[in-house]
């Protein structure tokens, strides 16, 4: 079965330092990766998708993510934070079929001024 | 991009009443969408799979008769919470996808504040 773990449930940054948020999946096939981001009372927003193309993905808002089956990790990074990135992060992964997403238990991002 | 429209943001009821939330994809056509619910500071649940023209697929421990899902058009589910009561309160999500296969992402409405008082 497939799984996806957040390691970390909060992360706090300063604004303008680099934004690392972990993600580890387990899957018995090539998953399908995404990253979404929650702001508060908001739905949830697609930031990049990992679908066995590059490794190294590009997103929205200056956030990317590599994918390492090696380390069987899908950690989303951005070089330099601002205020508005503080918010929920999901690591999603899909199932083999494609009817349903599994998603990490999220991390709070906080970023001070 | 694909948008999904969800409906009311935010609703107040009284306990014992019934609500309906919509979700609408406004420029692709979903014949599957997904209801999820979300508790504070958790991640998201999937409640149910909700299928155009036919029966939604529930997950287990979540009761179809409380919560009822209508599929009718390819564009737009809804979904019942029956009978509300205290408990049901909670963020409740729509999403869909514009294609079909493991490739796609879900494309997530705003969500519905439901408060059952």
């Amino acid at each position: 079965a497939q799984s996806v773990t957040q390691l970390d449930s909060h992360v706090s940054v300063s604004e303008g330092t680099p934004v690392l948020l972990r993600c580890n999946y387990s899957s018995s096939y090539s998953p399908s990766l995404f990253w979404y981001v929650q702001h508060p009372n908001k739905g949830l927003q697609l930031l990049l998708k990992y679908t066995s193309a590059a490794t190294l993905v590009k997103g929205i808002n200056g956030f990317e993510a590599e994918f390492k089956k090696s380390e069987t990790s899908f950690h989303l990074t951005k070089p330099s934070a601002h205020m508005s990135d503080a918010a929920e992060y999901f690591c999603v992964v899909s199932n083999q079929a494609g009817t349903a997403l599994i998603f990490g238990k999220g991390t709070t991002l906080s970023v001070s001024s | 991009g694909a948008v999904v429209s969800q409906h009311p943001s935010r609703v107040i009821c009284k306990s014992g009443t019934s609500v309906k939330i919509e979700c609408r994809s406004l420029d692709f056509q979903a014949t599957t969408m997904f209801w999820y619910r979300q508790f504070p500071k958790k991640s998201l649940m999937l409640m149910a799979t909700s299928n155009e023209g036919s029966k939604a697929t529930y997950e287990q421990g979540v009761e179809k008769d409380k919560f009822l899902i209508n599929h009718a058009s390819l564009t737009l589910s809804t979904l019942t919470v029956t009978s509300a009561h205290p408990e049901d309160s909670s963020f409740y999500i729509c999403s869909a996808r514009d294609f079909e296969g493991r490739h796609s992402p879900l494309h997530f409405g705003n969500g519905t504040r439901l408060t059952v008082t």
